[in-house]
């Protein structure tokens, strides 16, 4: 198993352009997840999924949309890029939310908006 | 809401040192509280994890216990290894529907030989 697959890993966009962050998981896992780490900020939960054809918006959805069209995947689409969404991103992915479930994380996309 | 109160970092010790990061937490009820390591440069990956008051979890010479009546997990190694060098995080799952983990801000470890 791949586990959780991210592309790209490093990008640079300019203020206004957009892009998309890939995300994959192989685990046939319901939960997917999107956070992003700001330094010295810890994760903060972007959007998440509880199975393909539903997302739901988590603490800092503005400037993002995600779609799950599939089990496997679930894009990040950010529109009109904007310096405060540099940061670096992770998508997560797990079975459940029951009792101890863990979550799996991708290494990440590094984005700078310049 | 849930929240997870860590430390500061960050934090250096010389190899073979003791080491704590305190980690509180707010919640209702008893929620699931996990520990996350992040090595430079890569993603986060469990460590180890409590489900219920008491329990003690445990991985790769690291211990935690889950204490109710403080609302605390602190992480604990006895002897720490340069390759412990990381950034560790404490996190939590309530018991409502699908809620996803809440994160501390992350204690960022150095060990120096």
């Amino acid at each position: 198993n791949a586990g959780v697959t991210q592309t790209p890993k490093f990008r640079i966009l300019k203020i206004g352009q957009s892009m998309t962050l890939q995300c994959a998981q192989d685990m046939n896992h319901n939960y997917m997840y999107w956070y992003r780490q700001d330094p010295g900020m810890g994760l903060k939960l972007i959007y998440y999924s509880v199975g393909a054809g539903i997302t739901d918006k988590g603490e800092v959805p503005n400037g993002y949309n995600v779609s799950r069209s599939t089990t496997e995947d679930f894009p990040l689409r950010l529109e009109l890029a904007a310096p405060s969404q540099t940061s670096v991103y992770f998508c997560a992915s797990s079975r459940g939310t029951g009792v101890g479930n863990e979550q799996f994380f991708g290494p990440g996309t590094r984005l700078t908006v310049l | 809401g849930d929240s997870v109160t860590q430390m500061e970092g960050p934090v250096t010790l010389s190899e073979e040192a003791f080491l704590t990061i305190n980690c509180t937490y707010t919640a209702t009820g008893y929620p699931s509280l996990f520990w996350y390591v992040q090595y430079p440069g890569e993603g986060l990956q469990l460590l180890l994890k409590a489900t219920k008051a008491d329990d003690k979890g445990s991985n790769k010479g690291f211990e935690a216990t889950y204490r109710k009546e403080t609302t605390s997990f602190h992480l604990e190694k006895g002897s720490v290894q340069v390759s412990d060098s990381a950034v560790y995080f404490c996190a939590l799952r309530g018991l409502s529907g699908n809620t996803p983990l809440v994160f501390g801000k992350g204690t960022r470890l150095s060990v120096i030989a």
